[in-house]
C-alpha cells in the first residue's frame, strides 16, 4: 500500500493567514493527489483532484502543488469558515490510502 | 451531483455480520462514469478505503479488509450494499459511502458522499 504521510498536525493560525499543508507520498504518485476538507460531524468534501484542480464551487484561495513525492495544500487567506480537518488521497493505485489529516485550529 | 444515503444498523455484536446499504438519488447508479465506494472513520481518526463496485458487479477490496467484505449493488433500487464479517470493536467507525468519479482530470475522486452512519460493534 502506499502511505501517504501529512504536516504538520494540528496547525494553529489565525484569520488571514496564508497556511500551507504537506502531504507526503511513500512512492511516486504522479499528480494523482486529492484533498479534502471534512467539518466536525460531517462528511468530507472534495477540494481538489489530480493535485492543482480546484473542484467546482470551492473559492479560489485553496490552490495545490507539487514538488516529486511532496504536494502541498495552500490556503492563501484563512477564513473562519477553513477551520477544520484536511485529507490527502492518493489515486494512483488502489486500495486507495489517505494521509491522518492536518486539523486547522485557531491561534 | 448524485446525492448517497446510508442506513442500516447502528449497535453490531461482537462476531455478527455487519450490514449497510447506500441508497442513490439524483442521478443514475448505472453511470458508467462512478465506482461505488465505502471509507470508514473510527472516531477521531483518519479515512480508510474499504472497496468499491462498478456498475457491471466487479470490485475491488482494500486487501486489509478483503477476506471479511463484500460488496454488492442492486441497480433496479438503486441501492449499493456493504456487508462487513466477524466484526469486532476496532470495526466502531462512522461508515461513510461515496461516489468515486472515474474522470477527475484523468483520476477517481470521491465527489460525492453520504452523511456517513454510525457502527458500534458491542455486546
Amino acid at each position: 500500500d502506499i502511505q501517504m504521510t501529512q504536516s504538520p498536525s494540528p496547525l494553529s493560525a489565525s484569520v488571514g493567514d496564508r497556511v500551507t499543508i504537506t502531504c507526503r507520498a511513500s512512492q511516486s504518485i504522479y499528480r494523482y493527489l486529492n484533498w479534502y476538507q471534512q467539518k466536525p460531524g460531517k462528511a468530507p468534501k472534495l477540494l481538489i483532484y489530480a493535485t492543482s484542480s480546484l473542484q467546482s464551487g470551492v473559492p479560489s484561495r485553496f490552490s495545490g502543488s507539487a514538488s516529486g513525492t511532496d504536494f502541498t495544500l495552500t490556503i492563501s487567506s484563512l477564513q473562519p469558515e477553513d477551520f477544520a480537518t484536511y485529507f490527502c488521497q492518493q489515486s494512483y493505485s488502489t486500495p486507495w490510502t489517505f494521509g491522518q489529516g492536518t486539523k486547522v485550529e485557531v491561534k | 451531483q448524485v446525492q448517497l444515503q446510508e442506513s442500516g444498523p447502528g449497535l453490531v455484536k461482537p462476531s455478527q455480520t455487519l450490514s449497510l446499504t447506500c441508497t442513490v438519488s439524483g442521478g443514475s447508479i448505472s453511470s458508467g462514469n462512478y465506482y461505488w465506494s465505502w471509507i470508514r472513520q473510527p472516531a477521531a481518526k483518519g479515512l480508510e478505503w474499504i472497496g468499491r463496485i462498478y456498475t457491471d458487479g466487479s470490485t475491488n477490496y482494500n486487501p486489509s479488509l478483503k477476506s471479511r467484505v463484500t460488496i454488492s449493488i442492486d441497480t433496479s433500487k438503486r441501492q449499493f450494499s456493504l456487508k462487513l464479517t466477524s466484526v469486532t470493536a476496532a470495526d466502531t467507525a462512522m461508515y461513510y459511502c461515496a461516489s468515486e468519479d472515474r474522470y477527475c482530470n484523468a483520476t477517481h475522486c470521491f465527489v460525492s458522499w453520504g452523511e456517513g452512519t454510525l457502527v458500534t460493534v458491542s455486546s
